[in-house]
Formats: structure tokens, sequence, C-alpha cells
């Protein structure tokens, strides 16, 4: 049964800082992998998709990284802003008809 | 087309009472999922039609609960004797066979 954990729970960085927020899964075989943000008491926006061949996608600030050997993700936030405080999650998909399958979350704040 | 709509946003019940959910996906996405998040915790799947037909459903999908939808279209899910745990938030997401998903802002259900 796939699991997804995401480390840490909870994040406060000041403003400007780069950070990293992880994602792993327990099995490998996954069709594609999605990282979100949501906003308090919102629905879910998507970020970043990386199908399973790709290492990596990128959009603005956001770089995303999949290493599916190690079952493990990575969303880096580069100069991050106080509009950046969300909880950001990982999914991943279990092959192409599956459904996705969800981590906790990590909930940013970053402080001005 | 604007996205994928859900209504009501927000909904409070008495415990014992029958609520119904309304999604309208993007207008050529096929596939219509349907999640359900607490507060703190990742969201987690209820449900998926490709067009008209419901594919797969969770074991957490007790007999109470109930879903549709007509014609390959919108969606409903309809919660019978709603329980003071069946209070969540109520996710529902559409995507385009197996590209990525686009989710809702959400119904907030509260069981009183």
């Amino acid at each position: 049964k796939q699991e997804v954990t995401q480390i840490p729970a909870a994040l406060s960085v000041p403003e400007g800082e780069n950070l990293v927020l992880n994602c792993s899964f327990t099995d490998s075989a996954i069709y594609n992998l999605q990282w979100f943000r949501q906003d308090p008491g919102k629905g879910l926006t998507s970020l970043l998709l990386i199908q399973s061949s790709q290492r990596e996608q990128t959009s603005g600030r956001l770089n995303a990284s999949l290493d599916k050997s190690s079952g493990r993700s990575t969303l880096y936030i580069a100069a991050s802003q106080p509009g950046d405080s969300a909880t950001y999650l990982c999914a991943v998909k279990d092959g192409a008809q599956g459904k996705l399958i969800f981590g906790q979350g990590t909930e940013l704040s970053v402080k001005p | 087309d604007t996205g994928v709509s859900q209504d009501p946003r927000h909904k409070i019940t008495k415990r014992g009472q029958n609520v119904t959910f309304r999604c309208d996906p993007i207008s050529e996405h096929n596939r219509l999922y349907w999640y359900r998040q607490t507060l703190g915790q990742g969201p987690e799947f209820l449900t998926y039609f490709q067009n008209e037909a419901q594919l797969e459903k969770s074991r957490l999908l007790s007999d109470r609960f109930s879903a549709e939808r007509p014609k390959g279209s919108f969606s409903t899910l309809e919660i019978q004797r709603t329980e003071q745990g069946d209070s969540a938030m109520y996710l529902c997401a559409s995507s385009l066979d197996t590209h990525g998903y686009t989710f809702g802002s959400g119904t907030r259900l509260t069981v009183v």
C-alpha cells in the first residue's frame, strides 16, 4: 500500500530565505507526482506536476525534483515571501488509472 | 471555463439530516474525483468517475454515501443520516485522462 510522508509538518522561516520541503513515498512505481498549495479553508492549487520519466520541473521561484528509485521528491522555494505562507501538499499517482495519494502536508509560515 | 466549481461552499446541518453537494468539472475533463479532508490531514480519496461510470470507491465511502455523475457532466455527492464524524472539507477534482488534477474550492460540512 502506497504511503506518502511529508517532513517537516510545519516550518517557519524569515522572508528571503531559500527553503526545501520534503516528500517521501513507499512504492517507487508511481505514474506522476504533483505538488499543491492550500490556503486556509480553501481548495488546492496545483504548483508542479512531474511525470515518472522526469527528474524535475520548474515554475518561477519553485523547483520540484523527483528521485523515483529512492522514493523522494523535494520542493525548493527560492527567496521566500510572506505570500508563500500556506500548506504544501505532495501527492503521488499510482498508475495511469490510479488515484492521487496525499501526504499530510507541510504548513509553511514566512515571517516579514 | 473558470475551473472546477463546487456548491455550496459551506453547509451546516443537524445530525441525522441528509446533505447533497454538487461539483461542476472543467467541461472537457472526462475524469472526476471526490476527496475528503479533515483538519491537519491531507485529502483522502473517496471515489472517482470516468465519464458517467463510477470506477472506484474507497472503503471510506460507507453505505450512507452515494455519488452520481449523470451524463458524464456534473457530479453530486449525497450523505444520508449525517454524523458528527462526517464534518470535513469535501473536495472535487477533475482531469483529462491521465493529466494533472484541477481541484475546486471545496465544500466545508459542519454537522452539529
